[in-house]
């Protein structure tokens, strides 16, 4: 079985330009989160969405936004690029079908993006 | 607020047992993660615990503490492969957040 998926691996773009990373999550997966890891730290939690809702939210400018789709894939949005937001970012799912926080999340390779 | 603290780093030997310790803060607490990410890898999960004691999954072992509001993973019969970083993370019932800590880089020499 196929895990998760990300798109693009890498990606450098300029300060001021937008950016769409894509996560496809396993197969019958219906949450999927999106964190931001910079090096040497540990992933930050971004969004997590369930069923194509907005469950949480992290400490993040409104110029990052997401969205799942229908068929459980989902995009992070990231406008007016800075500097900082140089970094891994990172595609997690996991199964969540009953409601149950405690499913593991499966991370995909991420996307790993530039700022110039 | 929620905050997770953890070694930065720690050295072995091949063959050895480590202890990652950590201690978290955070409002509520479902359940204490563990993931490992080798250098440009993705985090792969390895244990998680909701209640209180030990668990135990091959060479791998995950304590805790509810009370202590404190875990720690045991690596038993390290092997060059295990040297990599590991974090623990908290889940949030509240939010369904998965809050990590800033990870310990576990180095096994020879």
């Amino acid at each position: 079985d196929a895990g998760v998926t990300q798109s693009p691996t890498h990606l450098i773009k300029t300060r001021g330009q937008h950016v769409t990373l894509r996560c496809s999550p396993i197969s019958g997966h219906k949450s999927v989160s999106w964190y931001q890891q910079v090096l040497g730290q540990g992933p930050q939690f971004i969004f997590q969405y369930y069923e194509k809702e907005e469950r949480g939210r992290g400490n993040f400018p409104d110029r990052f936004s997401a969205r799942q789709f229908p068929n459980y894939s989902s995009e992070l949005n990231v406008n007016a690029l800075l500097l900082g937001d140089s970094a891994l970012y990172l595609c997690a799912s996991s199964l969540t079908g009953t409601g149950g926080w405690n499913q593991p999340q499966h991370f995909g390779d991420g996307t790993r993006l530039s700022i110039l | 607020g929620q905050s997770l603290e953890q070694p930065s780093e720690v050295t072995a030997v091949e063959g050895a047992i480590v202890q990652i310790n950590c201690t978290y803060q955070t409002s509520g607490f479902y359940g204490l993660s563990w993931y490992q990410q080798h250098d440009g890898g993705a985090p792969t999960f390895l244990s998680y615990n909701a209640l209180d004691g030990l668990e135990e999954t091959g060479r791998f072992s995950s304590f805790l503490s509810r009370s202590d509001s404190y875990g720690y993973l045991l690596l038993q019969e390290l092997q060059m492969k295990d040297s990599a970083s590991y974090f623990c993370a908290v889940l949030n019932s509240n939010t369904g957040k998965l809050i990590f800590g800033q990870g310990t880089t576990l180095q096994v020499k020879p």
